[in-house]
């Protein structure tokens, strides 16, 4: 079947690091996607990682190992508005088909002045 | 470009009654679906459609009907609403590429009584 576990939830300081953590277990794999979401509001795209590695956009970076099924988002210098919840998901199969989006249940991250 | 519109945001049904739920996109997007999120759940796929005339179940269908005549228009109706309905309900579209990401419309909160 497909998991996919991130912790519920983290807190964190204003001007701090925190790194989320996503482990996967998935039929396939396309490519892992991260999504903010903001309280009443849509997911939006952050970032995408199909190779191994680090990719890096401005104040987030997001890392992927795909031997050990793992992924974590890592936000820099954060900022009051960055309080929002933080899915994970897995493209398990590819484009051409079902949507093969599977979603995990989202980290909610609180952000203390 | 509006991206993607759904109405209405907030809908209260009684148990029984039907609707439709719609979502409309303005970006000339192939794939769309539909996913219902409800707490401590994730984000789940109901229904999806790689084009127009062709629409195929996800992970939660029950209940649920869909059609695509365009393009641009993907509804989504409750056939007979029950209390396990309750949800937020999002609609996405996206190309069909590998690493194309979901654009997410503004959701509608369904409450059925």
């Amino acid at each position: 079947g497909q998991n996919i576990d991130q912790p519920t939830e983290m807190t964190a300081t204003e001007g701090a690091i925190v790194q989320i953590n996503c482990t996967y277990q998935t039929s396939g794999f396309n490519g892992l996607f991260w999504y903010q979401q903001h309280a009443g509001e849509a997911p939006t795209f952050l970032s995408y990682n199909v190779l191994d590695g680090l990719e890096e956009k401005g104040r987030f970076s997001s890392f992927l190992s795909r031997s050990k099924g793992y992924s974590y988002l890592l936000l820099k210098e954060l900022q009051m508005k960055d309080s929002a919840s933080y899915l994970c998901a897995v493209r398990d199969r590819p484009g051409g088909g079902a949507d093969g989006l599977t979603f995990g249940k989202g980290t909610h991250l609180i952000i203390q002045p | 470009n509006a991206g993607v519109t759904q109405t209405p945001k907030f809908q209260v049904l009684k148990t029984g009654q039907s609707m439709t739920l719609q979502c409309a996109q303005d970006m000339n997007h192939e794939y769309m679906s539909w996913y219902r999120q409800d707490p401590g759940m994730g984000l789940r796929l109901i229904h999806y459609s790689v084009g127009a005339g062709i629409t195929d179940q996800g992970e939660v269908p029950n209940g649920y009907n869909v059609s695509r005549s365009t393009t641009e228009d993907f509804p989504l109706r409750l056939l007979s609403a029950a209390p396990s309905q309750t949800s937020v309900y999002f609609c996405a579209s996206r190309t069909p590429g590998f690493t194309d990401t979901q654009y997410f419309g503004p959701g509608t909160r369904l409450t059925v009584l």
